[in-house]
């Protein structure tokens, strides 16, 4: 079956601009997270859906925000772009969002913020 | 909050050699745990995961990892890597409230 598909795949943005992201996850996944990975700051959770609600929250500024359509299908959005932002965003899937369940991964979007 | 610890941020060996990289996580309660593979240009994958049972499982391609409890341990093992191993690995600590935590990553590097 399909994976976890995100995109776009790369993207380039200006500082002060706004980007939206899309994951659409395994068929019959119904919890959605996003991670930020830098080489920095490695692997970093943003945040976890599941039913479309906001399950838990990484420790990211109010800029960085998500919803889940009934579909299951996520979104995450970041205002007010900075240089900092640049990063693969990564999306996960699970079953369920219980903690026995694995999550897979897609293979994420590049983000240039210049 | 939990947080996980990778205590290698590089290692670098020959082929054949065994290999141990370490993970250490803080939380009060029940945890999964949980190695993920990135390889170069790839993304990332499940290695190998405990959720309960004998805390010694062992994953895909040669590669285990021993849970013990008391030391709020998991680390990853392999008794002889090859030149394909070479790659980046996640340890992750997920809660019963859902929330995953993965530790900074380990850089392996396996000379041929």
């Amino acid at each position: 079956k399909a994976g976890v598909t995100q995109t776009p795949r790369y993207l380039i943005k200006t500082r002060g601009q706004q980007v939206t992201l899309s994951c659409s996850p395994i068929s019959g996944h119904r919890s959605v997270s996003w991670y930020q990975q830098t080489p920095g700051q490695g692997l970093q959770f943003l945040f976890e859906y599941f039913s479309e609600t906001q399950r838990n929250k990484g420790n990211f500024p109010g800029r960085f925000s998500g919803r889940q359509f009934s579909n299951s299908r996520s979104e995450m959005n970041v205002s007010t772009l900075e240089l900092g932002d640049s990063a693969l965003y990564l999306c996960a899937s699970s079953r369920e969002a219980v903690s026995g369940n694995t999550i897979y991964f897609g293979e994420g979007s590049w983000l240039t913020v210049v | 909050a939990q947080s996980v610890s990778q205590h290698n941020h590089h290692v670098i060996l020959s082929e054949a050699a065994s290999l141990e990289l370490g993970c250490n996580y803080s939380y009060g309660g029940t945890v999964n745990l949980f190695w993920y593979v990135q390889y170069p240009g790839q993304h990332l994958q499940l290695l190998l995961k405990y959720f309960s049972g004998d805390p010694l499982v062992k994953g895909i391609k040669g590669f285990e990892a021993e849970f013990i409890k008391s030391k709020f341990s998991f680390n990853l093992r392999k008794p002889s890597v090859q030149w394909s191993d070479t790659a980046e690995y996640f340890c992750a600590v997920k809660t019963n409230a859902g929330k995953s935590t993965f530790g900074d990553g380990t850089t392996l590097t396996v000379k041929p």
